[in-house]
């Protein structure tokens, strides 16, 4: 069966302090990895996709890296506009989207 | 560009009523997809499409119809709603079919059931 985690399930960081977020998953015939930014009231916004294991994206103060059972979403220097809960979502051999239940950061002043 | 389109955005209603939330993309998007998201768990697929007049199940089907006529449009019809589809509900639309490419997600239906 497909199964994703996430860790931590809340963080709370100062602006300025630097800390990454855990994806493990479980997925057979992976097609993909997917960051997504969700805000609250609104739908996911995407972020990145890694498709093999070694791949690194970098987005502004987020970057995401992928190994073959996890994959990681460091924050360099958060400000308060970073805070919003980031979804994990591996591709399933079907094509569809398997998402873990998210982190929610907070990015205090 | 719109992008993805739900309506409404809230609505209530009583145990055993139908109802048909609404989806459109202007992006020439073939995949199309349902998710529900209730708290403390992920986003959960209920149905989707790869394209015009070809649907199929997701995770979590029951109690939930779909059908694409078109390439835009894309409902999901509650048949007899249960306080069990009580939810926000988002749709999703994605340029490749299988979804291995960006998913674009609208703004979310806040469904209530009494």
């Amino acid at each position: 069966e497909d199964q994703v985690t996430q860790s931590p399930e809340a963080l709370r960081l100062q602006e300025g302090e630097s800390s990454s977020l855990n994806c493990s998953y479980t997925v057979s015939g992976l097609r993909g990895l997917f960051w997504y930014r969700q805000d609250p009231g609104k739908g996911p916004e995407f972020l990145f996709t890694l498709y093999s294991a070694g791949e690194e994206k970098e987005k502004e103060r987020l970057k995401a890296t992928l190994t073959k059972k996890e994959s990681f979403l460091h924050i360099t220097a958060p400000k308060p506009e970073d805070s919003a809960t980031y979804l994990c979502a591996p591709g399933g051999s079907q094509g569809n989207l398997i998402f873990g239940k998210g982190t929610k950061l907070s990015v205090k002043p | 560009n719109a992008g993805v389109t739900q309506t409404p955005k809230f609505q209530v209603l009583k145990t055993g009523q139908s109802m048909t939330l609404q989806c459109a993309q202007d992006m020439n998007h073939e995949y199309m997809s349902w998710y529900r998201q209730d708290p403390g768990m992920g986003l959960r697929l209920i149905h989707y499409s790869v394209g015009a007049g070809i649907t199929d199940q997701g995770e979590v089907p029951n109690g939930y119809n779909v059908s694409r006529s078109t390439t835009e449009d894309f409902p999901l019809r509650l048949l007899s709603a249960a306080p069990s589809q009580t939810s926000v509900y988002f749709c999703a639309s994605s340029y490749l079919a299988g979804a291995v490419g960006e998913q674009f997600f609208g703004p979310g239906t806040r469904l209530t059931v009494l």
